[in-house]
């Protein structure tokens, strides 16, 4: 089965800093990975994904993440932080179901809570 | 864009109510799933369908059942709230295969008092 595992439940940084927020993976198979945004009170958002077209993803709102495959990682990284940053991000690996099924199912990792400060 | 409209956004019920979650998509989706988050605990799977009439366990469906009779809605249903059953939850639609992703609604805030 596949996982996702976010490092750090609360990640802060300054207003211009860089954003690293960390994701490993475990897939038997090559895995289709992404990143969500949530903002207080709403629902998900998509930042970007990987689907083994380029190891380098850009997204949304100036994020992009990095498919390693030999570190089992897709890290979201921001070069500069603003305060309209701050949310809760997911990291997400498609599950892949033995027979080909998948029925798009996604697996959450716990989530990582970033606070920017002026 | 898809859009995936959960019917309400915040909710009170007392502990023994019948409780119906409606979650609606309009692109036609395969998939529909329900998940509950809790602080900590990230996106818990209650349920998904594959089709209409056709659902399948997630990871935590006891005291839950669903409902799908067509394409574009998803009913999620508490048979009889209980107060642990308080929780944000998030409707989520997919075209399928492993590489769309999910369209997610904006959340039902659930208290059960």
């Amino acid at each position: 089965a596949q996982s996702v595992t976010q490092l750090g439940s609360h990640v802060s940084v300054s207003e211009g800093a860089l954003v690293l927020l960390r994701c490993n993976y475990s897939s038997s198979v090559p895995p289709y990975l992404f990143w969500y945004v949530q903002y207080p009170n709403q629902g998900l958002q998509l930042l970007l994904k990987y689907t083994s077209a380029a190891t380098l993803v850009k997204g949304i709102n100036g994020f992009e993440a990095e498919f390693k495959k030999s570190e089992t990682s897709f890290h979201l990284t921001k070069p500069s932080a603003h305060m309209s940053d701050a949310a809760e991000y997911f990291c997400a690996v498609s599950n892949f179901l033995a027979g080909g099924t998948s029925y798009g199912k996604l697996t959450f990792g716990q989530g990582t809570i970033l606070t920017v400060h002026p | 864009d898809v859009k995936v409209t959960q019917s309400s956004r915040y909710l009170v019920k007392r502990t023994g109510e019948k409780v119906f979650l409606e979650c609606v998509q309009d692109m036609d989706h395969e998939n529909m799933f329900w998940y509950r988050q809790d602080p900590g605990l990230g996106l818990r799977l209650i349920y998904f369908s594959y089709d209409v009439k056709m659902k399948e366990k997630g990871d935590i469906p006891e005291g839950y059942s669903v409902s799908r009779e067509k394409k574009e809605r998803f009913s999620l249903i508490l048979e009889s709230a209980s107060t642990n059953q308080t929780s944000m939850y998030l409707c989520a639609s997919s075209l399928g295969g492993q590489a769309y992703g999910y369209t997610f609604g904006s959340g039902t805030r659930l208290t059960v008092v």
